[in-house]
């Protein structure tokens, strides 16, 4: 079955200290993965995806295939990174270009 | 990417009584979605709005209870029928990217039903 775990409802951190928010996933073929950021009272965004291999406001994630995850890291966590985030696959076995969101993480930092 | 608009923001309706939420793209997409996000849960797909054919409905979701229209390809609507307070949320709309399987979310409706 085609799943993503985010293990973590809430993740608290002081500013300064590195994040890690973890994400597995189970997809039998070849999934693209994503990172979903709603920061208070805004809308639901993209933050990153796998395939682009980027650093987004210094987050980075990387695919791991071997341990199916996509943990999404930043070394230095800022208040502004308190938010919600949301990890997420798609792919061509999903059908029809749909998107299967993980429950959540609530990212707290603290001053 | 999109700009997407849904109206109303949010309402409150009394039970028995339906609500149409509508999403509004600035350019045209192929791909259309539907959520709904409970309280506290994730994201939770009802539907996919096709242009010119019916919405194809997930598990759990059915059309007489969320009727939805996609006249064009900048447009939908959804309809929560006959409401409940069961059906109190925030309703997403989503577009997704025609070469590409990244979305894009309108600000979304938060319902409450008494």
């Amino acid at each position: 079955a085609q799943r993503v775990t985010q293990p973590e409802k809430l993740l608290s951190v002081f500013k300064g200290a590195p994040v890690e928010l973890k994400c597995n996933y189970s997809y039998s073929g070849s999934p693209e993965l994503f990172w979903y950021v709603q920061y208070s009272r805004q809308r639901l965004q993209l933050l990153l995806r796998h395939i682009s291999r980027e650093s987004i406001k210094g987050f980075t994630a990387d695919l791991n295939k071997g341990e199916t995850s996509f943990h999404l890291k930043k070394p230095f966590a800022q208040e502004e990174d308190s938010a919600m985030y949301y990890c997420a696959l798609s792919g061509a076995d999903t059908g029809g270009f749909k998107t299967i969101f993980g429950a959540g993480t609530r990212l707290f930092v603290k001053a | 990417s999109a700009v997407i608009s849904q109206k109303p923001s949010r309402d409150i309706c009394q039970r028995g009584t339906s609500l149409t939420i509508q999403c509004q793209v600035d350019s045209q997409v192929t791909m259309m979605f539907w959520y709904r996000q409970q309280p506290g849960q994730s994201l939770t797909l009802i539907a996919t709005a096709n242009q010119g054919s019916e919405a194809t409905y997930e598990s759990g979701f059915v059309i007489d209870k969320f009727p939805i229209s996609r006249p064009n390809l900048t447009f939908s609507t959804l309809t929560v029928s006959n409401m409940s307070p069961e059906d109190s949320s925030i309703y997403l709309c989503s577009v997704g990217g025609d070469t590409s399987y990244e979305q894009y979310f309108g600000p979304g409706t938060r319902l409450t039903v008494t």
